[in-house]
C-alpha cells in the first residue's frame, strides 16, 4: 500500500528552527509537495520538490533524497503565524497526490 | 474576490437527505478535485475532473456523485447522507499539468446527525 508518514504534532520556540520530517512509500514517484495549513482554513502551497536536493524559500526549505524515501521541511525564524499544520504530500506514477496527516507545529513565545 | 469559492461553508443535515456542496472557481484552470478531510487523517481525494468531459474517482468515491457544470463549476453531491460523512470538503483547482500544485477553496464543514 501507500503511506506518508509525518510526526503528529512538534512544538517550537519563536526566533527557533525546526525541521519537519516525512517520509514515504508510493507506487511511483512525480515530486512532492508541502503545504501550510492554519487551522480551520484550506491548505496553501509551499514547495515542490522533484529531485533530490534542497530548495530554499526564504525561511523556509525543503529537501528530498528520493533513494532514501525521505523528504523534511525546515523552517527558520519561526514566527507565531507559523504555528499551523504542515502536510506532506506525494504524486504517484498515476500523477495522483497521496497526503500525509500532517503535523501540526506549535510556536511558543 | 477568492479564485476557489465553496458553498455552502457550513451544513448540518439529517440521515437520509440529499446534498449538494458548490464549487467555483476563477483561475481558468481545467483540473478540479474534491477532498475531505478528517482529523488525524490526511486528505482523502473522492473525485477530479480534468476536464468537463473526463470525471474521474478518487480513493473515496462510495456515496458521492459528482457533476462538472462548466470548466468554472464543479459540484460534489451526497445522495443519501450517513453520519460517517461527517466531514471537511475541500474543492481544489490546478492548472493542465501533472505536476501543478493545488490551489484549495475554503472548504465547507459538513455535520451529518
Amino acid at each position: 500500500g501507500q503511506n506518508i508518514d509525518q510526526p503528529t504534532e512538534m512544538t517550537a520556540t519563536e526566533g527557533a528552527i525546526v525541521q519537519i520530517n516525512c517520509t514515504y512509500q508510493t507506487s511511483g514517484f512525480n515530486g512532492l509537495f508541502w503545504y501550510q495549513q492554519h487551522a480551520g482554513e484550506a491548505p496553501t502551497f509551499l514547495s515542490y520538490n522533484v529531485l533530490d536536493g534542497l530548495e530554499e524559500k526564504g525561511r523556509f526549505s525543503s529537501f528530498l533524497s528520493r533513494s532514501k524515501g525521505y523528504s523534511y521541511l525546515l523552517l527558520k525564524e519561526l514566527q507565531m503565524k507559523d504555528s499551523a499544520s504542515y502536510l506532506c504530500a506525494v504524486m504517484d506514477s498515476n500523477y495522483q497526490l497521496i497526503w500525509g496527516a500532517g503535523t501540526k507545529l506549535i510556536i511558543k513565545p | 474576490d477568492a479564485d476557489v469559492t465553496q458553498t455552502p461553508r457550513n451544513r448540518i443535515t439529517k440521515t437520509g437527505k440529499r446534498i449538494m456542496l458548490e464549487c467555483s472557481q476563477t483561475k481558468g484552470h481545467d483540473r478540479m478535485y474534491w477532498y475531505r478531510q478528517d482529523p488525524g487523517l490526511g486528505l482523502q481525494l473522492i473525485y477530479y475532473s480534468f476536464d468537463v468531459k473526463d470525471i474521474n474517482k478518487g480513493e473515496i468515491s462510495d456515496g458521492y456523485s459528482v457533476s462538472r457544470q462548466a470548466q468554472a463549476k464543479f459540484s460534489l453531491s451526497l445522495e443519501s447522507a450517513i453520519p460517517n460523512q461527517t466531514a471537511l470538503y475541500f474543492c481544489a483547482t490546478s492548472e493542465g499539468r501533472d505536476a501543478a500544485e493545488q490551489y484549495f477553496g475554503p472548504g465547507t464543514r459538513l455535520t451529518v446527525t
